[in-house]
């Protein structure tokens, strides 16, 4: 089974605070996924990476930025956190699209709330 | 239009009955078809795939898929209470792209 695992499932910050958001895979999987789900709005992506070193943006980039030295990590990382980015922050990972598309694999979220 | 369209509901079903969940997509050349189930307050966890016209069968869930109409639908057969979830749609489109539809929420009465 795939297993995608973020550091914190609760998470409480300041105003203006620099926050890290770990999330690593065990399945060798090339493609990694931030999003953030709000409620009315669905699922959100921030950022996607198809390799070592490479990311994209996604449709909701603003204030956020991520990091992906190694194959199995992908940080999500907020410059200086707002009262806005108080959501749930999804990672997840697929493997790279073949004949077929691969469906993603979440890990279990991290709610942040920054006040 | 959205890509991926889903009614929000709550759909609500009594137990033991027949749960159809709806999902259109406006891609044409979408291939790739995803079923989630996300409890209130976790994560979404894949419960099927679809790439094919039809149907496919995985327990008491059916996956329909009708490319020439744009939709795929999601059955559950004989509904539970712990079946009482938001069901996510996921399409990937021609650009293997994956859109998700917001969700429609099952809730299975005892």
């Amino acid at each position: 089974d795939v297993k995608v695992t973020q550091s914190s499932r609760y998470l409480v910050k300041r105003t203006g605070e620099k926050v890290f958001l770990e999330c690593v895979q065990d399945m060798d999987h090339e493609n990694m996924f931030w999003y953030r789900q709000d409620p009315g709005l669905g699922l959100r992506l921030i950022y996607f990476s198809y390799d070592v070193k490479m990311k994209e943006k996604g449709d909701i980039p603003e204030g956020y930025s991520v990091s992906r030295e190694k194959k199995e990590r992908f940080s999500l990382i907020l410059e200086s956190a707002s009262t806005n980015q108080t959501s749930m922050y999804l990672c997840a990972s697929s493997s790279p699209t073949g004949v077929r598309n691969s469906p993603l694999h979440f890990g279990n979220g991290t709610r942040l709330t920054v006040t | 239009q959205k890509e991926v369209e889903q009614n929000s509901g709550p759909l609500s079903v009594p137990e033991g009955a027949i749960a159809s969940l709806n999902c259109t997509y406006s891609d044409r050349g979408s291939q790739s078809f995803f079923w989630y189930r996300q409890y209130s307050g976790k994560s979404p966890e894949l419960i099927m795939s679809i790439y094919s016209n039809g149907d496919k069968e995985d327990g008491r869930f059916t996956a329909q898929l009708n490319k020439a109409s744009q939709y795929v639908s999601l059955l559950i057969r004989d509904s539970q209470p712990s079946d009482s979830a938001t069901y996510l749609c996921a399409v990937y489109n021609a650009g293997n792209m994956l859109t998700f539809g917001g969700g429609t929420r099952l809730m299975v009465k005892p």
